[in-house]
């Protein structure tokens, strides 16, 4: 079966503009939950959605949201580009919200910002 | 900053043992993970514990250790491939986030 689907791969914006990026999870996984990943820094939880809410939030300013479709597909959006927010953005899907950390990943987008 | 520490960087020669620390400061979690990574690639699932002791998954092997707030991942009979990076990672407790460590670079050598 499929595996997670991230788009766009590669983007480069500019700083003060906005981006969204997509993550269509493994068929029949409801939990999507998103990570920036930068070099030295490991992954940094940005959220977490199942059923379509929010179920968690990690620490990163309101420029960062996200939401969850019908069909457990899954946008991020970041507004008012920064420098900084040049990173991995990974995206991770499970059945459930899983105690035991089994992620699913995709492979990521990578967003340059000029 | 960081509740899970691990080292930055391992370099082995193949057919070695690598041990790969995590040591956390998370007061409560549902349990320690592991996560592979090849450059370029997506994180894949290891190993997960739940309970103290080791979990063995063919060359590799996680331990955890509640008591002294450290979990380790054994990488053996270390082949080529398996040069990456690895994460370790909790679902804590209080908050129920999801937090990684920085992850580790293992580089082996012929």
């Amino acid at each position: 079966k499929a595996g997670v689907t991230q788009t766009p791969r590669y983007l480069i914006k500019t700083r003060g503009q906005q981006v969204t990026l997509s993550c269509s999870p493994i068929s029949g996984h409801r939990s999507v939950s998103w990570y920036q990943q930068t070099p030295g820094q490991g992954l940094q939880f940005l959220f977490e959605y199942f059923s379509e809410t929010q179920r968690n939030k990690g620490n990163f300013p309101g420029r960062f949201s996200g939401r969850q479709f019908s069909n457990s597909r899954s946008e991020m959006n970041v507004s008012t580009l920064e420098l900084g927010d040049s990173a991995l953005y990974l995206c991770a899907s499970s059945k459930g919200l899983t105690n035991t950390g089994e992620l699913f990943f995709g492979e990521g987008s990578r967003l340059t910002v000029l | 900053g960081q509740s899970l520490e691990q080292p930055s960087e391992v370099t082995a020669v193949e057919g070695a043992i690598v041990q790969i620390n995590c040591t956390y400061q998370t007061s409560g979690f549902y349990g320690l993970s592991w996560y592979q990574q090849h450059d370029g690639g997506a994180p894949t699932f290891l190993s997960y514990n739940a309970l103290d002791g080791l979990e063995e998954t063919g060359r590799f092997s996680s331990f955890l250790s509640r008591s002294d707030s450290y979990g380790y991942l054994l990488l053996q009979e270390l082949q080529m491939k398996d040069s990456a990076s690895y994460f370790c990672a909790v679902r804590r407790s209080n908050d129920y986030k999801l937090s990684f460590g920085a992850g580790t670079t293992v580089t082996v050598r012929a």
